[in-house]
């Protein structure tokens, strides 16, 4: 079936860096984009930005522009966030989300999630 | 930025009872807004898109309506599994794509 798999728990300190992926199954994964969406603890949904697998573009929230970084491994269906220089305010669930190839949509397919703890 | 406002925060029903709930954008979006449902512990799940447009698997019970800057979802005979929270998101300006606060349906 159609499903997206991310990567394990994550504990991190403050300044550090984090890579989180994302595996695709059961689709043409060339045929999508991925967003990225987080949530804090008890808080609502907050869009990270987008890529489109089969060329690569990218869209990212101002918010977080020059601290993230989207990329994909075709050959393994895997996308992959990068958010770097970690405040404890990063502490949330980061999602990964099907998307539209040519530009950002809704989002039909979701990740379980990937937690990711910003403790000194 | 467009700014995603959703009404009311907690909205208590009995099951069986009719739900609507709001999303008004800060600017107009035309039909581009999804509706999303949360339950506690898990990933968001798509119910509508293009204000009106039921996503594959999703009962009739659910439907959304509007264009511009306001929009609903109604849950017309709210059952037990459709208690939690939802959320609207516009995907027309961006980025960033936006979504609202989330809309707390909880047992009265």
């Amino acid at each position: 079936q159609v499903q997206l798999v991310q990567s394990g728990v994550e504990v991190k300190k403050p300044g550090a860096s984090v890579k989180v992926s994302c595996k695709a199954s059961g689709y043409t994964f060339t045929r999508y984009g991925i967003s990225w969406v987080r949530q804090a603890p008890g808080q609502g949904l907050e869009w990270m930005g987008w890529i489109s697998v089969s060329n690569g573009n990218t869209k990212y929230a101002q918010k977080f522009q020059g601290r993230v970084t989207l990329t994909t491994d075709k050959s393994a269906t895997t996308a992959f966030l990068e958010l770097r220089n970690l405040r404890s305010d990063d502490t949330a669930l980061y999602y990964c989300a099907r998307d539209k190839v040519y530009e950002p949509d809704a989002f039909d397919i979701w990740g379980q999630g990937t937690m990711v703890t910003v403790s000194s | 930025e467009v700014v995603m406002t959703q009404s009311p925060a907690t909205l208590s029903v009995s099951p069986g009872e009719r739900a609507t709930l709001s999303c008004r954008a800060s600017q107009t979006i035309t039909n581009k807004l999804a509706w999303y449902q949360q339950k506690p512990g898990q990933a968001p799940r798509l119910l509508i898109f293009g204000a009106s447009i039921r996503a594959a698997g999703i009962p009739a019970r659910f439907s959304g309506s509007g264009s511009g800057t306001e929009f609903t979802l109604t849950i017309s005979s709210l059952q037990s599994e459709d208690f939690a929270f939802y959320y609207c998101q516009q995907y027309n300006n961006w980025p960033p794509l936006t979504f609202g606060g989330g809309t707390k349906v909880d047992l009265k």
